[in-house]
């Protein structure tokens, strides 16, 4: 079956601009979470959706968003970027909220010039 | 808050041998799961082994090992006859169990650097 689908692979976004990633996960998978992964700060949690309801998040500022829509697709907004918002963003989905097999894609790497 | 340490940044192995990757974690939970996950060039995480703090056989998958010490808060990996495609960066991560509005939530620990000798 097709794994969890991240795009665009590759972003480069200038700084104050505003960018959206998407995730299309598992066929049949409900849950769907995100994370940052930076060379400094490592892997961070941002939020975790579930049936289209954001059910955890992270200690991020405001700018960070998100929302999943009604076939479990998610979209993440970052407004206002910075440079320290370069980083590579990893999707992963599961059937539910709390799904110990979460299973990521591989992730959209961002770059604020 | 749950923490995940993994001392080691880098470690090496020669093709064949084994490694033992280390990772401690603080929680005050006492039902939680922990999680090792492999993270290759390709920059997918794959979930190599699962946990589950309840139980207290260690897990096994094929080549791939933990030694769990619960009262320790030390979960380690140990991966038999190591081979070139094991190379890659490992994490720890920890998950509560269930309840609460944290657990969804993966903590994952700061990752160590495998490299396999041929």
């Amino acid at each position: 079956k097709a794994g969890v689908t991240q795009t665009p692979r590759y972003l480069i976004k200038t700084r104050g601009q505003q960018v959206t990633l998407s995730c299309s996960p598992i066929s049949g998978h409900r849950s769907v979470s995100w994370y940052q992964q930076t060379p400094g700060q490592g892997l961070q949690f941002l939020f975790e959706y579930f049936s289209e309801t954001q059910r955890n998040k992270g200690n991020f500022p405001g700018r960070f968003s998100g929302r999943q829509f009604s076939n479990s697709r998610s979209e993440m907004n970052v407004s206002t970027l910075e440079l320290g918002d370069s980083a590579l963003y990893l999707c992963a989905s599961g059937r539910e909220v709390g799904e110990h097999g979460y299973t990521f894609g591989s992730g959209t790497r961002l770059t604020v010039v | 808050a749950q923490t995940v340490t993994q001392s080691q940044p880098e470690m090496s192995v020669q093709e064949a041998e084994t490694v033992t990757l280390s990772c401690t974690y603080d929680t005050s939970e006492s039902d939680y799961y922990l999680f090792w996950y492999k993270q290759p060039p390709s920059r997918q995480m794959i979930l190599v082994i699962r946990q589950e703090a309840y139980k207290q056989q260690n897990a096994t998958e094929n080549r791939f090992s933990v030694n769990f010490q619960k009262a320790a808060k030390s979960f380690s990996l140990k991966i038999s006859d190591s081979q070139l495609g094991d190379a890659a960066m490992y994490f720890c991560a920890y998950r509560r169990r269930a309840g609460g509005t944290s657990y969804g939530k993966l903590t994952f620990g700061q990752g160590t650097i495998l490299t396999v000798h041929p």
